[in-house]
């Protein structure tokens, strides 16, 4: 079975800092990295995604970075904004196949003005 | 284009009754999935479809059954509600269809807004 694992569970970090929430997989199949964004109330949104070709993404504020060796990748949130505060989950998997498809356990960042 | 509809958004229960949620989409997707989602537990995985007549049991299936026969609709079923079934339950979509490789988009997935489920 698949295991994803992801920390800190919880994340408080003042505004304008910078936020990193990391995932390790053991699934060396796994071809698609993304992380989804819940706001609460909402469904999980995908925020950004990387494919194991590169080692790192940057789509304004938010980068992937990706560790193939290590079995890991991360979200770094730069200049965290209070707007930002959300619980952020990794559900890596192999794109074009179906089968299971689990999520981390979650990260619930405040970010304080 | 409404993407995933959940139905209903709230609902409460009873032990021991039984309901339906009902999970439909309009983007043609082949895989579905159903996960419940309770405080600091993360999203689970209930069950999921790779196909229309197809069904397999996730992380967490007992208590729950599943059909999907129709592509675009894939029904979540409690038999016999127990205060432990009450949660948030998603329902999510994704196509088969290949992912664009390198240009990092691949076949998301698009999630319902959830139903809330309360079972007393």
């Amino acid at each position: 079975q698949q295991q994803v694992k992801q920390s800190p569970q919880s994340l408080i970090v003042q505004k304008g800092g910078i936020s990193i929430i990391n995932c390790a997989y053991e699934n060396t199949a796994f071809d698609y990295f993304p992380w989804y964004q819940q706001f609460p109330g909402k469904g999980p949104a995908l925020l950004i995604a990387i494919r194991p070709d590169v080692s790192e993404k940057k789509e304004g504020r938010f980068t992937i970075s990706f560790n193939k060796s290590a079995k890991q990748f991360s979200l770094h949130i730069m200049d965290s904004q209070p707007g930002d505060s959300a619980t952020y989950f990794c559900a890596p998997y192999r794109d074009n196949a179906g089968n299971m498809l689990t999520f981390g356990g979650g990260t619930r960042l405040m970010v304080k003005p | 284009n409404a993407g995933v509809t959940q139905t209903p958004k709230f609902r409460v229960l009873k032990t021991g009754q039984s309901m339906t949620l009902l999970c439909a989409q309009d983007m043609n997707h082949e895989y579905m999935y159903w996960y419940r989602q309770d405080p600091g537990m993360g999203l689970r995985l209930i069950h999921y479809s790779v196909g229309e007549g197809t069904t397999a049991k996730g992380e967490v299936p007992d208590g729950y059954n599943v059909s999907r026969l129709k592509k675009q609709n894939f029904l979540l079923g409690l038999e016999s509600a127990a205060p432990s079934q009450t949660s948030v339950y998603f329902c999510a979509s994704r196509s088969n269809r290949e992912g664009q490789g390198a240009l990092g988009r691949a076949n998301v997935l698009t999630f319902g807004a959830g139903s809330r489920l309360t079972v007393l």
